[in-house]
């Protein structure tokens, strides 16, 4: 079964920290794509990031960079010099590759940045 | 930049009234989802819809809910009789056909509080 854990429930930093939030993925599932969504206090949700199970390569955006590690099964997301406009829940989400009906959520990190 | 609009943003209903959420999905798109998000809680997978009909739903989605595409444009949650536990965030969202990436582009949601 698919399952995503986001264990920090919540993180405060203060301004210009940097920061990185956890995601813990199972699937049995050997294709899939793994996503990270914000969800600023206005409530919509802003799609981040999209990578698929084959690319393991890191990336950056920004301020923003994420690590892929399919051997922890972990899929983090790490905000450099944060901002206090950063200040949003962040959900990591799984869903399998060819059904993508269903996308899997964690339960949110909601982050705090202090000015 | 095309977006996934729903209306209304908010609303408050009587325990037993019907409601009716609705969407309009980004116009080249294909599949459509209703979300729903108890609050602070994780958003979780409510039904999928392709081509006039349900692809999948969950076990939430029980006899209560209906989804209807009543036009080449709209998408409709309905709520036939709302319970105090349908109060939530429900999140309308589109993608693609099978060219797409697999992202989701939600919708800024609709609030229903149920009294």
């Amino acid at each position: 079964a698919q399952k995503v854990t986001q264990a920090q429930t919540e993180i405060s930093v203060v301004e210009k920290e940097d920061v990185t939030l956890d995601c813990v993925y199972e699937t049995r599932d050997t294709t899939y794509y793994l996503f990270w969504y914000k969800q600023p206090p206005s409530g919509e949700l802003v799609f981040l990031i999209r990578r698929n199970s084959f690319d393991e390569q890191n990336e950056i955006s920004g301020r923003y960079s994420w690590n892929f590690q399919k051997s922890t099964s972990s899929f983090n997301f790490t905000i450099t010099a944060s901002q206090v406009v950063d200040s949003a829940v962040y959900f990591c989400a799984l869903s399998e590759a060819y059904n993508f009906n269903k996308f899997y959520f964690g339960s949110g990190t909601k982050l705090n940045v202090k000015p | 930049e095309p977006e996934v609009t729903q209306t209304p943003s908010h609303q408050v209903t009587q325990m037993g009234q019907e409601v009716i959420l609705r969407c309009v999905p980004i116009s080249n798109h294909l599949y459509f989802y209703w979300y729903r998000q108890i609050l602070g809680q994780k958003v979780e997978f409510l039904v999928s819809f392709y081509n006039n009909e349900i692809s999948e739903k969950s076990e939430i989605f029980d006899d209560q809910f209906s989804v209807e595409r009543p036009d080449g444009s709209n998408f409709t949650l309905k709520i036939r009789s709302t319970k105090l536990e349908d109060s939530a965030m429900y999140f309308c969202a589109s993608r693609p056909g099978t060219s797409g990436t697999g992202e989701l582009f939600f919708g800024e949601g609709s609030r229903l509080t149920v009294l």
